[in-house]
């Protein structure tokens, strides 16, 4: 079983639809939960970090997190074609890890004008 | 803040040579980075943990001897790819934590290295 695990998509929607991202993991002493973005041939680049259980939302982006689940969810509204990229979910298990992170295989997001 | 730098963007190298690679923390200090390989269409795969003044961490399956690293001051780490062979090519990135309190590691843009 994957650590982390994403559904690879691609998933593609319309351009002001909602996009919604899943991510499960399988660490339940897992602590913090990121959601990266990376578009093609570049590195990754942080948008969103939860901590707790509940809803974090940062403009158009809300991040959802349950662990009693082991869920982790990222919501976009308003989605633009400038969204198009990898979205990359990563798990740290904190403690002695910290920092260290592992990372799901990404999702593909497409919008469509 | 928080930016990360990495030299070169890209390196084309003849099999049997090694690559030196550079990750700078420009605007804070890390005693701990990151370095992370991508294949093509996978993911981020960790490396290794460099650790300012110490020896680096390797993740199980990940050569010492072939993937030098060198983190000699709170600001530089260095990846040394030795002998260098056609299966080495990927993207290699490194990361550092910029804050304490969080787990959010920011990364450097990448050096996509092709071995011929």
């Amino acid at each position: 079983q994957k650590e982390v695990e994403q559904n690879s998509g691609p998933l593609s929607v319309p351009e002001g639809a909602i996009a919604s991202l899943n991510c499960t993991y399988s660490d339940r002493g897992s602590q913090s939960f990121f959601w990266y973005r990376q578009y093609s041939g570049k590195s990754p680049e942080l948008i969103m970090s939860i901590y707790s259980n509940g809803d974090k939302e940062d403009g158009r982006f809300t991040a959802q997190l349950n662990k009693a689940s082991q869920y982790v969810s990222l919501l976009i509204r308003d989605s633009q074609p400038s969204d198009s990229a990898t979205y990359l979910c990563a798990v740290n298990a904190g403690g002695t890890s910290y920092g260290k992170l592992t990372f799901g295989q990404g999702t593909i997001l497409t919008v469509h004008p | 803040g928080a930016v990360v730098s990495q030299h070169p963007s890209w390196v084309i190298c003849k099999s049997g040579t090694s690559v030196k690679i550079e990750c700078r923390s420009l605007d804070f200090q890390a005693t701990t980075m990151f370095w992370y390989r991508q294949f093509p269409k996978q993911s981020l795969m960790l490396m290794a943990t460099s650790n300012e003044g110490s020896k680096a961490t390797y993740e199980q399956g990940v050569e010492k001897d072939k993937f030098l690293i060198n983190h000699a001051s709170l600001t530089l780490s260095t990846l040394t790819v030795t002998s260098a062979h056609p299966e080495d090519s990927s993207f290699y990135i490194c990361s550092a934590k910029a804050f304490t309190n969080t787990g959010e590691l920011f990364f450097g843009e990448g050096s996509r290295l092709t071995v011929l």
